[in-house]
This record gives structure tokens, C-alpha cells and sequence, in this order.
């Protein structure tokens, strides 16, 4: 089965306004990357951890290898916030395990 | 389930070798990329393609070239590899824009150029 769980597939929020993406993992994971994918198709690299919590800006995230998940959440968000968020996880030695990605929209 | 193979999972090439990287997708998306994933850069966008026949140039396009000979298969193709090309490539595919920009990704391919 899947390594990497990531809800929701889709979010929908209000200019102001929070919410947090999660990613569980099936096993233990060495680290996570956050991505946001632009309407090109580049993906941005948001975050990596190998453990705790990392800001920038109005983004934060939180991994917990031990309990196995991740977290992103959003606080405030604009409308330059919408788009396609992925988490991706390491596991040690092989290639990133990708989720499949949350669509984040932001209304006015 | 959406489904994005990529062949070979690993290779090894000389400076100078040729080297096709192939990626065969069966969700009927009509979005193909290549990105190249090294430490400190996250993923790169090389090359990328919304239908047959049709080539978009990435982010990091120089040394590769792409070839999208169907809905299905989009290829990477380097054809004088150099060891900074040594990478970890992943392909993906996505429905049209404006439906749903969820991406899927093939497992990975290793290339080693020595």
C-alpha cells in the first residue's frame, strides 16, 4: 500500500483564515519535504525536516518521525497561497516517497 | 489507480554516453514533467509536455531533451551526459489545469555518470 497518506486532496479557504495539511506515513520516515507546485509545473521547495517544527513566514511545519506524520499548517492565508502542496518523506537510502498532493484555494 | 512507471529505476553511464530515461503514464493525463531531485534543491523542473507531440521547457532544461511520442510516454533524453547530471529523476503526470493539479510521480530513476 501507499507510504505516504496526505489529506485533504483538496482545501478551500477564506482570505484571513488557517488550516493545516497532514501527511502520515506507513513506516518510519528519516525526514520530510514540503513542495509547492506553481503553475508551471516547478516545484517549490518549502521545508525540510528531519524532526520538530520549522516557520517561515505564515507557513509552519512540524514532523514527528516516531509518531509518523507531518504536518503543514497555514495561518492567514492569501490568495498567493493557492496551489498544489505536496509532502514528501525520506526513507533512508531510497528515493522521496511523494503524497499526492493537496489543491489549496483561496477566496477573496 | 493512477499509475506513472519509470524504466531504468537505476543506471550507470560514462561521460559522454547517451542515456534514455523513459516514463510511461496510464491515467490518461494530458501533463508530463521530468524534475531532477539533488540535495539542497528539492525537485527541478527540466522539461515538461501537454500532449503528444508537444515539448515545454523547464527550469533546468540544459543538457536534456525531451520527446512526448504519445499521451502515454514522455522520454528524457541526455545525449552526452556529464557527471553534473548525476540525479535522482522523477517523472509525473497531471490531469489539465483548471481540473485538478494534483501530480503523480513515477518511483525515481538513479542516474550515475561517471
Amino acid at each position: 500500500g501507499d507510504q505516504v497518506e496526505q489529506s485533504p486532496s483538496a482545501l478551500s479557504l477564506h482570505e484571513g483564515t488557517g488550516s493545516a495539511l497532514r501527511c502520515n506515513f506507513t513506516t518510519t520516515m528519516r525526514a520530510v519535504q514540503w513542495f509547492r507546485k506553481n503553475s508551471r509545473g516547478s516545484l517549490i521547495n518549502l521545508f525540510y525536516l528531519a524532526s520538530g517544527t520549522k516557520e517561515n513566514g505564515r507557513l509552519k511545519s512540524a514532523f514527528d518521525s516516531k509518531e509518523r506524520y507531518s504536518t503543514l499548517h497555514i495561518r492567514d492565508a492569501q490568495l498567493e497561497d493557492s496551489g498544489t502542496y505536496f509532502c514528501a518523506a525520506h526513507q533512508g537510502g531510497r528515493a522521496l516517497i511523494f503524497g499526492t498532493g493537496t489543491t489549496v484555494s483561496v477566496s477573496p | 489507480e493512477a499509475a506513472v512507471t519509470q524504466s531504468p529505476r537505476n543506471k550507470v553511464t560514462v561521460t559522454g554516453g547517451n542515456v534514455t530515461l523513459s516514463c510511461r503514464q496510464t491515467n490518461s493525463h494530458n501533463y508530463m514533467y521530468w524534475y531532477r531531485q539533488d540535495t539542497g534543491h528539492g525537485l527541478r523542473l527540466i522539461h515538461y509536455s501537454y500532449g503528444a507531440g508537444n515539448l515545454q521547457i523547464g527550469d533546468v532544461p540544459d543538457g536534456y531533451k525531451a520527446t512526448r511520442t504519445t499521451q502515454e510516454d514522455f522520454f528524457l533524453l541526455l545525449e552526452l551526459a556529464s557527471p553534473s547530471q548525476t540525479s535522482l529523476y522523477f517523472c509525473a503526470s497531471s490531469p489539465p489545469d483548471g481540473s485538478n493539479e494534483r501530480l503523480f510521480f513515477g518511483h525515481g530513476t538513479k542516474l550515475s555518470v561517471l
